[in-house]
């Protein structure tokens, strides 16, 4: 069946520091890859989103590019705020009716100032 | 704005008292999702409806139901919340299309407590 796998965490970083996440997946046919962010005490936010091979996905200084032959959809941000603390879930979504989400573990960033 | 809202955002619960969560989307999105996420762990599907087709996870325990009486609104029961039960509770929508890449839209979450 399809998995995302993440890197283990937590992650602290200081304020400005570069950020990678790693995610890698399995999956059966051509799925959609997210990246989602919680903040303490609240839902899930989609952060960005690719769907297909090469496709680079980006938003709030934050990208991650669809690697089809790594099977791998890292997530960048060249400097880290301390508002980007957070959780940050790696998932992905295959085609189809009644698609479902298939989230990674999840890893704590803690940025410090 | 568009958007999930969740009621309430917290709720209490004695053990073995039913309790039922709510969801509304402004979304007019067709389907409806309830997760169960524990703490330090990423959400757990429960079901989902696909417009008024209920689909009900695998492991999912008898104790969880749910009902959608239209488009906007989707309801989390639990008919007898033991301990184990406690958790956050997110309500998510995405809107069914070939080629959208099926994001989902998630609520702000309800955080129930059993005591």
């Amino acid at each position: 069946g399809d998995s995302v796998t993440q890197m283990e965490g937590p992650v602290t970083l200081s304020e400005e520091a570069f950020l990678t996440i790693n995610c890698t997946y399995t999956a059966t046919g051509y799925p959609s890859l997210f990246w989602y962010v919680q903040y303490p005490g609240e839902g899930l936010q989609l952060l960005l989103k690719a769907t297909k091979a090469d496709d680079k996905g980006s938003n709030k200084g934050f990208e991650a590019t669809y690697r089809k032959e790594t099977t791998s959809f890292h997530l960048e941000k060249g400097s880290v705020q301390v508002s980007d603390s957070a959780v940050y879930f790696c998932a992905l979504s295959n085609t189809g009716a009644n698609s479902k989400l298939t989230f990674g573990k999840g890893i704590t960033l803690s940025v410090r100032p | 704005d568009a958007m999930v809202i969740q009621n309430p955002r917290y709720q209490v619960t004695q053990f073995g008292k039913p309790v039922t969560l709510s969801c509304s989307q402004t979304l007019n999105h067709n389907v409806m999702y309830w997760y169960q996420q524990k703490s330090s762990q990423a959400p757990k599907l429960l079901f989902h409806y696909y417009d008024k087709d209920f689909n009900n996870e695998a492991d999912t325990p008898d104790n969880f139901q749910s009902r959608r009486p239209n488009t906007s609104f989707c309801f989390l029961d639990i008919r007898s919340p033991g301990l184990g039960d406690a958790a956050m509770y997110l309500c998510a929508t995405s809107r069914d299309s070939g080629t959208s890449g099926y994001e989902q839209y998630f609520g702000p979450g309800t955080r129930l407590t059993v005591t």
